[in-house]
């Protein structure tokens, strides 16, 4: 059975600050996803990774994936409060995705 | 990034009574759509993967006759919550599958029982 663990699970920091989420998942895997989740809202896409080395970047959020160690990270630098929210790891294995318990992160002033 | 529209987004019904769902994939064709239940403050648990034209694929613990799935089309899925319970209350959300990989949420619906 695929488990995705994430951590923190809650991450609180200050604006300007860099800091990264954690996913590790147990098996090998067909691609990753992270997605971000506000309240009362549903998931909004952010990256997938394909291969191994994979690296993407859009504006203060950066997402890498090292299929050997089976871990995935989400960087995030010099942060804003518009980043706060939920964030979810998801891996993808054969058209299933199982997802982490999510990073809920405070960006404070 | 393609649209995926549900409806309702927010439905309250009694207890015992049936509600459906449905998920439309607007600017694509999708072979596959997920259904999804979130209960607050926890994450995203996988109910059912469901194919066009054929039957769904239900994931353990989840009650095919309690949840039913129907992919009519490749651009509608529809779920139907029948007899619901109070404990039926929480966020569904369902998911296409592009040929990019990519999946693509609905907004969501809350249902709440009661």
């Amino acid at each position: 059975e695929l488990k995705v663990e994430q951590n923190p699970l809650f991450l609180s920091m200050q604006e300007g600050k860099n800091y990264t989420i954690y996913c590790n998942y147990s098996t090998t895997s067909d691609r990753l996803y992270w997605y971000r989740q506000d309240p009362g809202k549903s998931l909004e896409s952010l990256f997938v990774l394909l291969s191994n080395g994979a690296v993407k970047q859009e504006g203060r959020l950066m997402a890498s994936l090292d299929t050997k160690a089976r871990l995935s990270t989400l960087h995030i630098t010099a942060a804003v409060h518009d980043l706060s929210a939920t964030y979810f790891c998801a891996v993808q294995n054969a058209g299933k995705s199982t997802f982490g318990d999510g990073t809920t992160l405070t960006v404070k002033p | 990034g393609a649209v995926v529209s549900q409806h309702p987004s927010r439905v309250i019904c009694k207890s015992g009574t049936s509600v459906k769902i449905e998920c439309r994939s607007l600017d694509f064709q999708a072979t596959t759509m997920f259904w999804y239940r979130q209960f607050p403050k926890q994450s995203l648990m996988l109910m059912a993967t469901s194919n066009e034209g054929s039957k769904a694929t239900y994931e353990q613990g989840v009650e095919k006759d309690k949840f039913l799935i129907n992919h009519a089309s490749l651009t509608l899925s529809t779920l139907t919550v029948t007899s619901a319970h109070p404990e039926d209350s929480s966020f569904y959300i369902c998911s296409a599958g592009s040929p990019s990989y990519e999946q693509y949420f609905g907004p969501g619906t809350r249902l709440t029982v009661t």
